[in-house]
């Protein structure tokens, strides 16, 4: 069964806009970390954001906030004033905190982002 | 700020050929990871390594696979005999293994390397 769900394969924006993408994932595990990176087309892997499943509060890190619904295991990110360098795919990734310690993170297929001038 | 490098950044190799890819985590961190990524696909784990041996590996990490830490800084992936399909981004993560669940433990990832098998 597929952990982490991006319904998006695609997104447009328009520069300065806000734009949200989805994240859904499936776990039964009370602890657990949820992880957005950023790929642009050079390839690497940047981290953006995380929250943790015990966290209280919805993380932000600059232009970037998390909307985490727990009940609806939702994990979305949302990118405010968007930027022509925001351009690029976006990874959400899981992290089970109970499959002992190995922490592997488990990935979505990607949703990509592009931003309109 | 450390971070975690890898080299080659780009690797091209004829098939059934060996190659190592080499990685230099950040210098505390404990946990070592592996992940690949098929052009265009998400990522995928191939495998962790702790206290020099391996803690998981995935069902993609056969025995043409293998993983080395072979002097306390470099951790290496070696493929032994190369497929097409072996062709992909392989990107190294590294982690300092904060064992308290739900804290903050980021893995750090390198830039990658693209190997292209022809």
């Amino acid at each position: 069964a597929q952990k982490i769900t991006q319904t998006q394969p695609g997104m447009f924006v328009q520069e300065k806009e806000a734009v949200t993408l989805d994240c859904t994932y499936d776990t039964s595990d009370q602890s657990y970390g949820l992880f957005w990176y950023k790929q642009p087309s050079s390839g690497e892997m940047i981290f953006l954001i995380y929250q943790g499943s015990y966290d209280e509060q919805n993380a932000t890190e600059g232009r970037y906030s998390l909307n985490f619904q727990k009940a609806r295991k939702s994990a979305n990110l949302v990118i405010s004033a968007s930027q022509l360098g925001d351009s690029a795919m976006y990874f959400c990734a899981m992290r089970e905190d109970n499959a002992g310690n190995n922490r592997k993170l488990i990935w979505g297929l990607g949703t990509s982002l592009a931003v309109n001038p | 700020e450390p971070e975690v490098t890898q080299t080659p950044s780009h690797q091209v190799t004829q098939m059934g050929q060996e190659v190592i890819l080499r990685c230099v985590p950040i210098s505390n961190h404990l946990y070592f990871y592996w992940y690949r990524q098929i052009l265009g696909q998400k990522v995928e784990f191939l495998v962790s390594f702790y206290n020099n041996e391996i803690s998981e590996k995935s069902e993609i990490f056969d025995d043409q696979f293998s993983v080395e830490r072979p002097d306390g800084s470099n951790f290496t992936l070696k493929i032994r005999s190369t497929k097409l399909e072996d062709s992909a981004m392989y990107f190294c993560a590294s982690r300092r293994n904060l064992i308290l669940a739900g804290v903050f433990d980021e893995q750090f990832f390198g830039p990658g390397t693209r190997l292209t098998v022809l």
